[in-house]
């Protein structure tokens, strides 16, 4: 069964960097998975794809302190020179043939 | 401006029904799978039912499959989500959703355009 596993909270300061972790379910490791932001009261936000390669292609207008890599079953966002405004939940999202899966979501504050 | 406007949420009685309604704007509608996801309150997002461009295929969460309906009209660009036998359980807000082209037969591809959401209530 497709899993895909999110720590469920995080915190690093004004300015610094973080990193959030997907992990995909044994026998899942090839897919790609999508980061999606959720700021407090809003609808989601597409950021980005990851593919197994470590590869990843932005959405429009998400700026260049966002970016993604892979490694084995893991997918990772990173966000640098951490801002106010990306305190928020984040969810990655995969699929597979006519189904479609959201991580648990991981709640970034900014110190 | 690139957009998805959903409507018709409310307020509705278990055993219930509703249609919900979202208006694309600023990109070829019928070139994209669309889909629905919902967040019921202080919750996770789930995806709830995805239909392919031409509105051939359609792919529903077991959760909500026989109960809901996924349809589109590419002529107004609008997609509809028929929500019948609502239970408690299915409060929550619902996305429109575009999926990222793939194929044509809108079984894969992630999300990359989100609307804001319409609040559908189960409760007497």
């Amino acid at each position: 069964q497709l899993v895909l596993t999110q720590s469920p909270s995080a915190s690093a300061s004004l300015g610094a960097s973080v990193k959030f972790t997907c992990t995909l379910s044994s026998g899942h490791s090839i897919y790609a998975i999508a980061w999606h932001q959720q700021q407090p009261e809003k609808g989601p936000r597409y950021l980005l794809k990851v593919t197994s390669d470590g590869g990843h292609s932005k959405g429009d207008g998400i700026p260049d302190r966002f970016s993604g890599s892979s490694s084995g079953a893991e997918r990772y966002l990173f966000i640098s020179n951490l801002q106010s405004e990306d305190e928020a939940d984040y969810y990655c999202q995969t699929w597979d043939t006519g189904s479609w899966v959201f991580g648990g979501g991981t709640k970034l504050t900014v110190l | 401006e690139v957009q998805l406007l959903e409507s018709g949420g409310g307020l509705v009685q278990p055993g219930g029904s509703l249609r919900l309604a979202c208006a694309a704007s600023g990109f070829t509608f019928s070139s994209n799978a669309m889909s629905w996801v919902r967040q019921a309150p202080g919750k996770g997002l789930e995806w709830v039912s995805t239909i392919n461009n031409s509105g051939r295929n359609t792919y529903y969460a077991d959760s909500v499959k026989g109960r809901f309906t996924i349809t589109r009209d590419n002529s107004k660009n609008t997609l509809h989500l028929q929500v019948n036998s609502l239970r408690a359980e299915d409060t929550a807000i619902y996305y429109c959703v575009k999926v990222h082209y793939y194929d044509s037969s809108g079984s894969r591809g992630h999300f990359d355009l989100w609307g804001r959401g319409t609040l559908v209530t189960v409760s007497s």
